[in-house]
């Protein structure tokens, strides 16, 4: 059991490209997010998802697309990366919405 | 709107000293859940607890205990008999039920133990 997958783990971009964060997870769970860590900001929630095919805005979704397809995908798309998405990205799913998350082990993008 | 305060940035105590994390919230809805996340310092994040609006018990597990107060809008972690391996950063988190799935996290609190 994998739990919650992330692809990258690091990577560096540099400003105006775009690229996309991987989550995938194998607990069939139904709700996924998208979250940034800043320093002294704890975590501000980006997009997330309710279910495949539903996606919604979270705190901070500007420069960010979220899609979808499949329960157990949810990869999170920088469409023209800007030295403020300089953070660490994390995925979290559950299986109930009342339930605690369980999150991936992070990408920690650096955009110069 | 929704929105959790974590007012300690930082705390540091001896190893076998209790400790106290606040977490204070803002909802206008009525029921709601409360979470706390541990986050050490190797980086993952890890789920702790949950409590919804409704129970107010406090719960106790090992030397980790939870007081949620409605009437101050408080749901505050104590740690007893502090260890070196509780170092970490704890977050707060709000889920309320008519904000769709969107949890809000605090700031979150670096706890630094000292042996």
């Amino acid at each position: 059991n994998a739990g919650v997958t992330q692809t990258p783990k690091f990577q560096v971009l540099k400003t105006g490209q775009s690229m996309t964060l991987q989550c995938a997870q194998d607990m069939n769970h139904e709700y996924m997010s998208w979250y940034r860590q800043d320093p002294g900001m704890g975590l501000r929630l980006i997009h997330y998802s309710v279910g495949a095919g539903i996606t919604d805005q979270g705190e901070v979704p500007n420069g960010y697309n979220v899609s979808r397809s499949t329960t157990e995908d949810f990869p999170l798309r920088l469409l023209s990366a800007a030295p403020s998405q300089t953070s660490v990205y994390f995925c979290a799913s559950t299986k109930e919405d009342l339930g605690g998350y369980t999150f991936g082990s992070g990408t920690r993008l650096t955009v110069v | 709107a929704q929105k959790v305060t974590q007012a300690q940035t930082e705390i540091s105590v001896v190893e076998k000293e209790d400790v106290t994390l606040d977490c204070v919230y803002e909802t206008r809805d009525t029921t709601y859940y409360l979470f706390w996340y541990k986050q050490p310092p190797s980086g993952e994040l890890v789920f702790l607890i949950r409590r919804n609006s409704f129970d107010e018990q406090n719960e106790i597990s090992g030397r980790y205990s939870w007081n949620f107060q409605k009437s101050t809008s408080s749901f505050n972690f104590t740690i007893t008999a502090s260890q070196v391996v509780d170092s970490a950063v704890y977050f707060c988190a709000l889920r309320a039920y008519t904000g769709g799935f969107k949890t809000i996290f605090g700031a979150g609190t670096r706890l630094f133990v000292k042996a």
